[in-house]
């Protein structure tokens, strides 16, 4: 049973270009959280999906990122107009189910994204 | 503001020792908390659990530890062993949300 993929492992993305992060979630998960990791901080919760719909999406920058998760597919991340500040390791988690205390998720290993 | 806080970035301890990772909260409504290890390009694994309505959980030598009134948890691992060098980070949740809040991460070294 494979795990939590995220691909690409390292992305690398010059200013104003666009950044595409993709997860495909465990077999049998249909709930999604993205989380984004800046240099010597704890995880900051980003958006959580189910299929075809966005339920949480408070982390999230107002401008510039968007998330989708659809049916058919892995989920994305997408970072348009990239600036230095994007730069961080971006993880992914699946669940089975809604809410932590029930279910619990498995953290992928991420994709460290790189603004040059 | 932080929620969750982590305040030793990081703690070195013998083989064999205990090891004590501690955690404060700030949001009374949090009612479950998580602990989770990471390695260096990994994701993070979960260790162990507490619920707000218990003080104590056990997973063989990790034991997490809950103080509602003084709104902290405690990690202990004993014996530590140097394969627990790693990265740990405290979570916090709320009710039915699926959503974590992390603190910083403590950086545990081991040696032998």
């Amino acid at each position: 049973n494979a795990g939590v993929m995220q691909n690409p492992r390292h992305l690398v993305r010059r200013r104003g270009q666009e950044a595409r992060l993709r997860c495909s979630p465990m077999k049998g998960h249909s709930h999604v959280y993205w989380y984004r990791q800046l240099p010597e901080e704890g995880l900051k919760f980003m958006v959580y999906l189910q299929k075809e719909n966005i339920i949480d999406e408070s982390g999230m920058p107002k401008e510039r990122f968007s998330a989708e998760f659809p049916k058919e597919g892995p989920s994305i991340l997408r970072i348009q107009q990239v600036v230095r500040g994007d730069s961080a390791a971006y993880f992914c988690a699946s669940s089975p189910g809604p809410g932590i205390y029930n279910y619990g998720y498995t953290f992928g290993s991420g994709t460290r994204l790189t603004v040059v | 503001d932080q929620q969750v806080k982590q305040n030793s970035p990081s703690l070195s301890v013998q083989e064999g020792r205990i090891s004590i990772l501690n955690c404060d909260y700030t949001n009374s409504m949090f009612d479950y908390f998580l602990w989770y290890k990471k390695y260096p390009a990994e994701g993070p694994t979960f260790l162990i659990s507490i619920s707000s309505i218990k003080d104590k959980n056990e997973d063989g030598r990790f034991t997490v530890f809950l103080n509602k009134s003084a709104k902290h948890l405690s990690l202990h691992i004993v014996p530590s062993q140097p394969g627990d060098s790693a990265v740990y980070f405290c979570a916090a949740s709320r009710g039915s949300q699926g959503n974590l809040i992390f603190g910083k991460g403590t950086k545990l070294s081991v040696k032998p």
